[in-house]
């Protein structure tokens, strides 16, 4: 069965340090993609990063980057240089297997606080 | 940027009432997706469509839900009796293929 499992209901960080929001999953395809959603408090979903089962290197946008380690099926968002902006609720998500465009599964989020 | 949009922003609906919620996804995707958002728990999957007819539905979605393309640009997601556990924020989503992008979303409450 899929699975995406993040532990840390809640967080609190300073401004201006890096974060890493932790995510773990569990599928039996081999191809796969995952994604990291941002759901300020305005309520819409605001799509961050998405990393691809087969891609090689680590994906990057912007202060986002993804810690992908596939042998321990973790897929970690890194947030740098964290801005008061950023406080919001970060949702893992997964599809599987990626070549068919079906539904995302959702971990049950994890809520970022920024602190000035 | 295109954008996935998602009409009314909030719905107030009497229980056992049908709503409409409505959504224009991106113009040029072909897969398109209703998701649902209970206060405070994760977003769940409804129901994926494409090429006209849905190609997946979860165990929410049962008879009281249907979803339409009417013409080229609209998708609509139909509750024919609403029910107070329905009260959810409901996200429309598309994608051509890859990262799905998501709507707003309408945040409907039963009454």
């Amino acid at each position: 069965a899929q699975k995406i499992t993040q532990t840390q209901p809640g967080m609190f960080v300073q401004e201006k340090e890096a974060v890493t929001l932790d995510c773990t999953y569990d599928t039996s395809d081999p191809s796969y993609g995952l994604f990291w959603y941002k759901q300020p408090s305005s309520g819409e979903m605001i799509f961050l990063i998405y990393q691809g089962s087969y891609d090689q290197q680590n994906a990057t946008e912007g202060r986002y980057s993804l810690n992908f380690q596939k042998a321990r099926k973790s897929a970690n968002l890194v947030i740098s240089a964290s801005q008061l902006g950023d406080s919001a609720m970060y949702f893992c998500a997964m599809r599987a297997p990626m070549n068919r465009d079906d539904k995302i599964i959702f971990g049950k989020g994890t809520r970022l606080h920024i602190l000035p | 940027e295109p954008e996935v949009t998602q009409t009314p922003s909030h719905q107030v609906t009497q229980m056992g009432q049908e709503v409409i919620l409505r959504c224009v996804p991106i113009s040029n995707h072909l897969y398109f997706y209703w998701y649902r958002q209970i206060l405070g728990q994760k977003v769940e999957f409804l129901v994926s469509f494409y090429n006209n007819e849905i190609s997946e539905k979860s165990e929410i979605f049962d008879d009281q839900f249907s979803v339409e393309r009417p013409d080229g640009s609209n998708f609509t997601l139909k509750i024919r009796s609403t029910k107070l556990e329905d009260s959810a924020m409901y996200f429309c989503a598309s994608t051509p293929g890859g990262p799905q992008h998501f709507g707003d979303g309408t945040r409907l409450s039963i009454l």
